[in-house]
């Protein structure tokens, strides 16, 4: 099994500003994967963060709004920057433990963009 | 990856037997079905997974036909606290993303 951890766990930010998210997992694992979840909605993936080289994002995910650094194998941050209130979402970061297992999800961070 | 079909929401009583089934016509060989529950303000819990026929668990079980383009899973006598979202996935796990659909929210009453 895997532990994660992600902070913050909720916050407010101001339009305009970047928050940085950062996950933590109490094990090596090889790749992480951060989401978004709008109100009311299912999960959507928004990248994959490989060790070692750039994040991989789904379509409708760009780098420059979402940065994503992997800097080990037990850590990575996403930011959102420059938010307008429609980032206004829950962020989940993932890790899978191995072949056809279980994924493992962090507690989520709620933002909300005013 | 496997899209699936699942209902958008059910109800159900407190002691009952609560069957979901999901859709997944375009399954793969290599693929595996797996189940999560998500509560509000939570991430999405591991339930149970499956290749085919029947898996059994403390929490649940699941059903997977023959041909393995649908699964049932069966909550046996729900309570409250298994008001939830129940999300149906297929794919080949392991360094392969999660992709989640839509879901089914489940809701218990007394």
């Amino acid at each position: 099994s895997a532990v994660i951890s992600q902070k913050p766990s909720r916050d407010i930010c101001q339009r305009g500003t970047s928050l940085t998210i950062q996950c933590q997992v109490d094990s090596q694992v090889t790749m992480m994967f951060w989401y978004r979840q709008q109100p009311g909605q299912s999960l959507t993936l928004i990248a994959t963060a490989n060790q070692g080289s750039e994040a991989t994002y789904e379509s409708g995910f760009v780098i420059d709004k979402f940065p994503i650094s992997r800097p080990n194998l037990t850590f990575s941050t996403l930011t959102v920057s420059n938010m307008s209130p429609e980032d206004s979402s829950i962020y989940l970061c993932s890790v899978e433990a191995g072949m056809n297992t279980e994924a493992f999800f962090g507690q989520g961070t709620r933002l909300t963009v005013v | 990856l496997a899209k699936t079909t699942q209902p958008i929401s059910m109800d159900s009583y407190e002691g009952q037997e609560v069957n979901i089934t999901c859709s997944h016509n375009n399954i793969a060989t290599n693929d595996y079905i797996t189940w999560y529950q998500q509560f509000p303000s939570q991430g999405p819990r591991f339930i149970i997974q499956g290749y085919k026929t029947k898996v059994t668990n403390e929490v649940a079980s699941l059903f997977i036909p023959a041909d393995r383009k649908s699964s049932t899973l069966s909550l046996p006598r729900v309570s409250l606290s298994d008001t939830a979202v129940y999300y149906c996935l297929v794919g080949n796990t392991g360094g392969f993303k999660t992709i989640f659909g839509a879901g089914t929210r489940l809701f218990v009453k007394a």
